[in-house]
């Protein structure tokens, strides 16, 4: 059975950082590129960063480009995002998910937390 | 960036009733275009990929169809399990979801 295991979430003043991490089995985590969505409250999906299965391809979304960096760890089935100068609007539900470049999401976490306050 | 838009925002239905939601893109989009189910606290599910393919375990209530820029989700006859959020995803170039439709109890 495929499961991801977010954790790293947590209330952080803005400008600080913070590293979330996905802990993956089930599956063969060298074998997948893997992505993270995140999801405000109340709000929509917004897709956040993607790494292929090697690390070989990396894609951010516009919003996040230069803040966040997307890693990932096959020899421990982990996959992170290092998110730098938090903002506000960085405020959401982190998600990792499962799937290929030009494919759906086939497999989702459920999520950390993370809240951008003063 | 392919920007997707889904109508209506909130559609009440009763159960038993179809339910029929539409998901349009910026640009086309060709087959590669998903829909996902959320409920309350819970992470997205896939139901549909390839516009029309019903993902693993989903009820054969649930049909997708369309192609290019214009899809549709429709429920057959709508369950109590099957009032939640839906959004469509396009896969084909990166990925941007639409702003989901939710599903109500009439």
């Amino acid at each position: 059975e495929v499961q991801l295991v977010e954790s790293g979430g947590g209330l952080v003043k803005p400008g600080k950082s913070l590293r979330l991490s996905c802990a993956a089995s089930g599956f063969s985590f060298s074998s997948y590129s893997m992505n993270w969505v995140r999801q405000a409250a109340g709000k929509g999906l917004e897709w956040v960063s993607s790494i292929s299965s090697s690390s070989s391809y990396i894609y951010y979304a516009d919003s996040v480009k230069g803040r966040f960096t997307i890693s990932r760890d096959n020899a421990k089935n982990s996959l992170f995002l290092q998110i730098n100068s938090l903002r506000a609007e960085d405020t959401a539900v982190y998600y990792c998910a499962l799937g290929e470049y030009s494919s759906p999401f086939d497999y989702w976490g459920q999520g950390t937390l993370v809240t951008v306050s003063s | 960036e392919i920007v997707m838009t889904q109508s209506p925002a909130t559609l009440s239905v009763s159960p038993g009733e179809r339910a029929t939601l539409s998901c349009r893109a910026s640009q086309s989009v060709s087959s590669n275009l998903a829909w996902y189910q959320q409920k309350p606290g819970q992470a997205p599910r896939l139901l549909i990929y390839g516009a029309s393919t019903r993902a693993t375990g989903v009820p054969a209530r649930f049909s997708g169809s369309g192609s290019g820029t214009e899809f549709t989700l429709t429920i057959s006859s709508l369950q109590s399990e099957d009032f939640a959020v839906y959004y469509c995803q396009q896969y084909n170039n990166r990925w941007t979801f639409g702003q989901g439709t939710k599903v109500g109890i009439k």
